[in-house]
């Protein structure tokens, strides 16, 4: 079975600074994707970053980067010069091949961004 | 613009009185789907829809309904709403093309809808 775990429950950061939200994954599937998306207070799901399991270069996408490591099955997301807007809970999901009918989200975590 | 809209996104209403929660993607999407996010149990999903006519269930099926009549709109139907179905729910969709890698496309989601039943 498939599974994505967010270790993190929170997480505070300085504005400006970098954060690192954790992501590891369990699949014995060689192809499958994963995806980092975002929620606000205000309810939406908004597409961040998608990193796929044949890539060899991590994702980049403005201030978000994505550190794969397929052999420890990570898929960190980096977030530089954090911003107040950037307070949001976060979720790490997975999409394999064989079962691409379904996003697998992990539990997510809560980003609060002091300023 | 490409957007996956949802309508309403707010929604109170009592047991047992059917409802439809609508969803529309203008994105030509093949696949299409319905998730349910509560607290503790994070995102479920529904019903999917793979294109016109096909339709399957998802983790969490029971007192859903969906049909996949034309592609760009993918229904959601409480026949007899509980309380247990008091959640935000999420239409979704994406690419999805056989023998391509559709599994490197993103769920674009709708803006939720907040339904609760009383």
């Amino acid at each position: 079975a498939q599974k994505i775990t967010q270790t993190q429950p929170g997480m505070f950061v300085q504005e400006k600074e970098a954060v690192t939200l954790d992501c590891t994954y369990d699949t014995s599937d060689q192809s499958y994707g994963l995806f980092w998306y975002k929620q606000p207070s205000s309810g939406e799901m908004i597409f961040l970053i998608y990193q796929g399991s044949y890539d060899e270069q991590n994702a980049t996408e403005g201030r978000y980067s994505l550190n794969f490591q397929k052999a420890r099955k990570s898929a960190n997301l980096v977030i530089s010069a954090s911003q107040l807007g950037d307070s949001a809970m976060y979720f790490c999901a997975m999409r394999r091949s064989k079962y691409g009918n379904k996003l697998v989200f992990g539990a997510g975590t809560i980003l609060r961004v002091k300023s | 613009e490409a957007q996956v809209t949802q309508n309403p996104r707010y929604l109170i209403t009592v047991t047992g009185k059917k409802l439809t929660v609508t969803c529309s993607q203008n994105m030509n999407h093949e696949y299409m789907s319905w998730y349910r996010q509560d607290p503790g149990l994070g995102l479920r999903q529904i019903y999917y829809s793979m294109n016109v006519e096909v339709t399957d269930k998802g983790d969490v099926p029971e007192g859903y309904k969906v049909s996949r009549k034309e592609k760009r709109n993918f229904p959601l139907i409480l026949e007899s709403p509980s309380p247990n179905q008091t959640s935000l729910y999420f239409c979704a969709s994406s690419l999805w093309r056989t023998g391509m890698s559709s599994y490197n496309s993103p769920l674009h989601f709708g803006n939720g809808t907040r339904l609760t039943v009383t």
